[in-house]
């Protein structure tokens, strides 16, 4: 078990530009979630999946985001036209999804810390 | 919705002592799931402890135990023993208990433990 995993660890890029994250999550679970969170906040939900299947999206994620697992496993997340309130933290997490004993659990990855200058 | 408060933004503690960190919650829910998760300075996110609402005994894992009052709403998490390692930010989350739903997250309290 090598735990959820994420990349880039650091993405710097100019307002208006396109960026694009990888999660790949614990490889047994089959939920998904995106976080973000910003300085001094905690994190803050914006989309999750079960299996390849997008179950809910935050009011946060704006159509300039767009996010997807397409075979269930690994998930991406996309920023079109990049603005410089989406300098954040993006977080990954994984579960196990079912209804076993501790399946609601979520393990983080090491997020993708995100600057638009 | 659900709403987390942490209305401790940092605490600091000496090393070998006990800290409580407080956390208070409001949910229409009867039954749910409660987390305290550690953020340690550039590291990732690691849950330390949880707790089912439906449960009256408190959680405990080793250093770490809470104190679950459901009619206050209340979860605090108390840390005995402080080491140095556990210098962290600490976010309390609930989650309904439909199941594997997504995290609300308090602000977070930032802890110091000094030598």
């Amino acid at each position: 078990d090598t735990g959820v995993s994420q990349d880039p660890r650091h993405k710097i890029t100019k307002r208006g530009q396109n960026v694009t994250f990888r999660c790949d999550p614990i490889s047994e679970h089959n939920r998904l979630y995106w976080y973000r969170q910003t300085l001094g906040q905690g994190p803050e939900f914006l989309t999750y999946f079960q299996n390849e299947a997008q179950l809910e999206k935050s009011r946060l994620l704006s159509d300039r985001f767009s996010a997807e697992r397409p075979k269930g496993s690994f998930s991406t997340l996309e920023i079109q036209r990049t603005e410089q309130g989406d300098s954040a933290m993006y977080l990954c997490a994984s579960s196990l999804g079912g209804a076993g004993s501790r399946s609601y659990e979520q393990y983080f990855g090491p997020g993708t810390r995100l600057t638009v200058t | 919705a659900q709403t987390v408060t942490q209305s401790q933004p940092e605490m600091s503690v000496q090393e070998a002592e006990t800290v409580t960190l407080s956390c208070t919650y409001d949910t229409s829910e009867s039954n749910y799931y409660l987390f305290w998760y550690k953020q340690p300075p550039s590291r990732q996110m690691i849950l330390v402890i949880r707790q089912e609402a439906y449960k009256q005994q408190n959680a405990t894992e080793n250093r770490f135990s809470v104190n679950f009052q459901k009619a206050a709403k209340s979860f605090s998490l108390k840390i005995s023993d402080s080491q140095l390692g556990d210098t962290a930010m600490y976010f309390c989350a609930f989650m309904k208990q439909s199941g594997n739903t997504p995290l609300v997250f308090g602000k977070g309290t930032r802890l110091s433990v000094i030598a």
